[in-house]
């Protein structure tokens, strides 16, 4: 059964970065999308961006300015990092695995993770 | 950017009953890739129905999507207790980006 789980920082200060991992076990990483999506509190979802196993990535066009998505196959791990951040960056930060290799329908979710920015 | 527009904003159902859920669409979405997800309260969001009419595994078969275009459909042919819940669509066919709507409530009358 695969599994993801979020770390990092509950909490970052404005203008600094937030820096989330998602680790994956139970399966490969290799020829899937892995998606990052967020949602402030009582909010709907906010697509970020998604990374495929080569490292090739898109990010959401209101984002884009501010996200690096990298991928290491060898941890099974990927990663977030979202520059500048301001208290409108706050909320759960969920990681997740595409269906197959040519969509973007997540799957499989981790649980989410609670990012307050905040000073 | 593709708008996705859900309606309507809250379904008031009985246990039993039907529901029907929409997903419209600024600009016309390939039907492959439309999903719809169901999210409880303090969970994460499950997938039901992905390329617009394919089930999610281990989804029961009341659940069923539809449409094409710029028209999408989610359909609980009977509810049941656990199906009261947030349901969001999201279109993934305008790589690279992707984006969801802003959900339907689904609650108990």
């Amino acid at each position: 059964q695969v599994q993801l789980q979020e770390s990092g920082p509950g909490l970052v200060k404005p203008s600094e970065t937030l820096s989330l991992t998602c680790t994956v076990s139970g399966g490969s990483i290799s020829s899937y999308y892995w998606n990052w999506i967020r949602q402030p509190a009582g909010k709907g979802l906010e697509w970020i961006g998604r990374i495929y196993s080569t490292g090739s990535a898109n990010y959401n066009p209101s984002l884009k300015s501010r996200v690096t998505m990298s991928i290491d196959t060898s941890k099974n791990q990927f990663s977030l990092n979202l520059s500048s951040v301001t208290a409108a960056d706050t909320a759960v930060y969920y990681c997740a695995r595409s269906v197959d290799s040519s969509s973007s329908s997540s799957q499989y979710w981790g649980q989410g993770t609670l990012v307050i920015v905040s000073s | 950017e593709i708008v996705l527009t859900q309606s309507p904003g809250t379904l008031s159902l009985s246990p039993g009953e039907r529901a029907t859920l929409s997903c419209r669409a600024s600009q016309s979405v390939s039907s492959s890739y439309l999903a719809w997800y169901q999210q409880k309260p303090g969970q994460a969001p499950r997938l039901l129905i992905y390329g617009a009419s394919s089930r999610a595994t281990g989804i029961p078969d009341r659940f069923s999507g539809s449409g094409s275009g710029t028209d999408f459909t989610l359909t609980i042919s009977r509810l049941e207790p656990e199906d009261f819940a947030v349901y969001y669509c999201q279109q993934y066919g305008s790589s690279p980006s992707s984006n969801f709507g802003g959900g339907t409530k689904v609650e108990i009358k």
